[in-house]
């Protein structure tokens, strides 16, 4: 079981929709990050968050807003999205951003479709 | 050129027999490596990390790192059915963003 929790698991949403992921973790991490996978390819880089403090906008289109309430949390806010931002949505967390020798450990994901 | 490659596969082996995955990348100043395993529709999940050259080994998987040649490979031995999943190969320079390759594909067949 992963310790980094993300909810939903499916999304389902409209064009017009505003809904907002959610990820959690409680190992202590002080980086959380956002990535993009679409099918057969890598996890693209979108957020990342050090120590509640947003450090890398990797030029998202500002439908997508991330937001980080504290050191355990971090959302994703969703509003006019187009069906091609449907995607797997990874979160991500590691002890800290700049230390060379921190792996990602990733959430289960949440499947999102844009109809 | 891309930053961090990989064949995509499919790598076709026979259960039993070692799968053998490479990985190149272009930045020098690179420091760890990284290996996950996704399966389809999954997240990934880390199987491997090694930050000096040569061999790491854990269980079934050997991990080993030549950074002259800026190489970095996997071994599967013994592999099984349940190996079979996109192997993404991972590298980070310090202070800098995880890179992805794009990830080969491992068929291990009954």
């Amino acid at each position: 079981d992963t310790e980094v929790t993300q909810t939903p698991k499916h999304l389902v949403m409209g064009m017009t929709n505003k809904k907002s992921l959610k990820c959690e973790q409680h190992m202590g991490h002080r980086a959380m990050y956002w990535y993009k996978q679409k099918a057969k390819k890598p996890p693209e880089l979108m957020f990342v968050y050090s120590y509640e403090k947003l450090s890398i906008n990797e030029s998202v289109p500002s439908r997508f807003s991330p937001e980080c309430p504290n050191s355990s949390l971090l959302n994703l806010h969703l509003h006019a999205l187009q069906p091609e931002d449907s995607a797997l949505y990874l979160c991500a967390s590691s002890p800290t951003r700049s230390s060379y020798n921190s792996p990602l450990h990733f959430g289960n994901g949440t499947r999102l479709t844009v109809t | 050129q891309k930053e961090v490659e990989q064949n995509s596969g499919p790598l076709s082996v026979p259960e039993g027999a070692i799968a053998s995955l490479n990985c190149t990348y272009s930045d020098r100043g690179s420091q760890s490596f990284f290996w996950y395993r996704q399966y389809s529709g999954k997240s990934p999940e880390l199987i491997m990390s090694i930050y000096s050259n040569g061999d790491k080994e854990d269980g079934r998987f050997t991990a080993q790192l030549n950074k002259a040649s800026q190489y970095v490979s996997l071994l599967i031995r013994d592999s099984q059915p349940s190996d079979s999943a996109t192997y993404l190969c991972a590298v980070r320079a310090a202070g800098n963003k995880l890179t992805f390759g794009g990830g080969t594909r491992v068929l291990v067949k009954p």
